[in-house]
C-alpha cells in the first residue's frame, strides 16, 4: 500500500511566522499535490510537483510556497502566515507522466491553526 | 476548465437500504472521474474511477457509480448500507493546466452520508 505521511496531524502557529508542512511518500510517484480543504469549498489545489525541482501553481498558490528537493519529499511553505490560512492541509501523490490522471494518494492531513 | 458539481450537502440513509450520491460534471472532450471518500480525521480515500468502458463501474467497500453521458452525471450507489459508510465523500474530474497540459483534478464541494442504524 502506497504511504503518505504528513509529518503533523495538528499544528498551532502565530500570525507572521514562517511555516513548514512537510509530505513525504513511499512509493516513488512522480507527483506530488498540496491542497487545503474548507467546508464548504471541498479541496482546493495549492501547488503541485510533477519532478524533482519542478513544480506549478495550482488554483490558490497567493500565500505560499514549495520545495521538492527529493523525489519523496514535497515541503508546503506558508511564507508569513495569516489567519485566513487557517485550514486542513492535505498532501497527496501520484504516479505518471505529466501531473497524471491517475488517483492520488493522500495523507491523513495536518489541521494548521494561525492565532 | 473541467467542474463537478455535487448537489446534496447530506445524504441521510437507514442501514440496508440502497444509497444514492449524486455528481454532475461539466467537461469538454471525454471526462475521467473518480469518487474519493474521507472518514473523520483521515486523508482521502480513492474508491473508484471511469476513463471509459461500461458504463457501470464497481469499486471498493461495495460501492459503485454509474456514468451517464446524456445527463452528464456520475452518481454513487451502494445497494445496501452501513453504519460504517458513513462519511465524506468526494466527486473529483481530471483537468488540465494551461498551456503546460498538466493534469491535475478538480474535486466538488463533498456530501456527507449519515447511515442510520
Amino acid at each position: 500500500d502506497v504511504k503518505v505521511t504528513q509529518s503533523s496531524r495538528y499544528l498551532v502557529k502565530r500570525t507572521g511566522e514562517k511555516v513548514f508542512l512537510e509530505c513525504v511518500q513511499d512509493m516513488d510517484h512522480e507527483n506530488m499535490f498540496w491542497y487545503r480543504q474548507d467546508p464548504g469549498l471541498g479541496l482546493r489545489l495549492i501547488y503541485f510537483s510533477y519532478d524533482v525541482k519542478m513544480k506549478e501553481k495550482g488554483d490558490i498558490p497567493e500565500g505560499y510556497s514549495v520545495s521538492r528537493e527529493k523525489k519523496e519529499r514535497f515541503s508546503l511553505i506558508l511564507e508569513s502566515a495569516s489567519t485566513n490560512q487557517t485550514s486542513m492541509y492535505l498532501c497527496a501523490s501520484s504516479y505518471g507522466a505529466r501531473g497524471s490522471g491517475q488517483p492520488q494518494h493522500f495523507g491523513d492531513g495536518t489541521r494548521l491553526s494561525i492565532l | 476548465a473541467q467542474s463537478v458539481a455535487q448537489p446534496e450537502d447530506q445524504v441521510n440513509v437507514a442501514e440496508g437500504n440502497p444509497l444514492t450520491v449524486k455528481c454532475t460534471y461539466s467537461v469538454s472532450g471525454n471526462p475521467y472521474l473518480f469518487w474519493y471518500v474521507q472518514y473523520p480525521n483521515r486523508g482521502l480515500q480513492f474508491l473508484l474511477k471511469y476513463i471509459t468502458g461500461d458504463n457501470l463501474v464497481k469499486g471498493s467497500y461495495g460501492f459503485e457509480a454509474e456514468f451517464n453521458k446524456s445527463q452528464t452525471s456520475f452518481h454513487l450507489k451502494k445497494p445496501s448500507a452501513l453504519v460504517s459508510d458513513s462519511a465524506l465523500y468526494f466527486c473529483a474530474v481530471r483537468d488540465y493546466l494551461v498551456p503546460t497540459g498538466f493534469q491535475k483534478l478538480v474535486f466538488g464541494t463533498g456530501t456527507r452520508l449519515l447511515v442510520s442504524p
